[in-house]
């Protein structure tokens, strides 16, 4: 199988603490992406980044990158229950299709 | 911007009825769009890719003439359920191609009796 594993399955904290997320690929990519999923909902897109960039943040979330790992995290600071979800790592190994990650299952205490 | 709904968001059929599943990207256009589907608990499996005006590509071991996809329009793709089966029962989610991200529809839960 091509998909992508992350770690943590499941993860439990309380608000105000910090979430890492773990996801490693297995073929070469053009880019990473993170998405967020509410039970039985769709997906929402949280970030991209490049093959080329190793970070990059947006609001209260930290994505790390190292290609030569084949690896990606995903910081939630400062969590809020709001954040409890499933989060899922995708990769496109260079085509438009996206490979995702077996996902990890978030739950943020209030 | 970048909306993307699926239409019904929920269906119950009988088994062997064929069900459709519309997707369609409401403030842009897609010329790809990609069809999902997702067990309980478990990520997301591709389907197929729908490209407008040509055939699908299908996933290995998607059954072409089961699950039948059509993108006339650059902001319309369906997925047909056809003859469907207990086993079909999943949720089904599209996405709609901008730029290099796929935005996703709300998701379509079947259930077939």
């Amino acid at each position: 199988s091509q998909q992508g594993e992350e770690d943590p399955q499941a993860l439990s904290i309380q608000e105000g603490e910090n979430a890492t997320m773990n996801c490693s690929y297995k073929t070469s990519i053009n880019n990473l992406q993170w998405y967020r999923q509410n039970s039985g909902r769709g997906l929402v897109h949280l970030i991209l980044i490049r093959s080329n960039e190793r970070e990059k943040h947006s609001g209260r979330l930290r994505v790390t990158l190292d290609t030569s790992k084949k690896s990606s995290s995903l910081l939630i600071t400062a969590s809020r229950a709001a954040d409890t979800a499933s989060y899922f790592c995708a990769t496109d190994a260079n085509t438009d299709k996206l490979i995702f990650g077996t996902g990890t299952r978030l739950q943020v205490f209030p | 911007g970048a909306v993307v709904s699926q239409h019904p968001s929920r269906v119950i059929c009988k088994s062997g009825t064929s069900v459709k599943i519309e997707c369609r990207s409401l403030d842009f256009q897609a010329t790809t769009m990609f069809w999902y589907r997702q067990f309980p608990k478990q990520s997301l499996m591709l389907m197929a890719t729908s490209n407008e005006g040509s055939k699908a590509t299908y996933e290995q071991g998607v059954e072409k003439d089961k699950f039948l996809i059509n993108h006339a329009s650059l902001t319309l793709s369906t997925l047909t359920v056809t003859s469907a089966h207990p086993e079909d029962s999943s949720f089904y989610i599209c996405s709609a191609m901008r730029e290099e991200t796929q935005y996703f529809g709300p998701g379509t839960r079947l259930l077939v009796l």
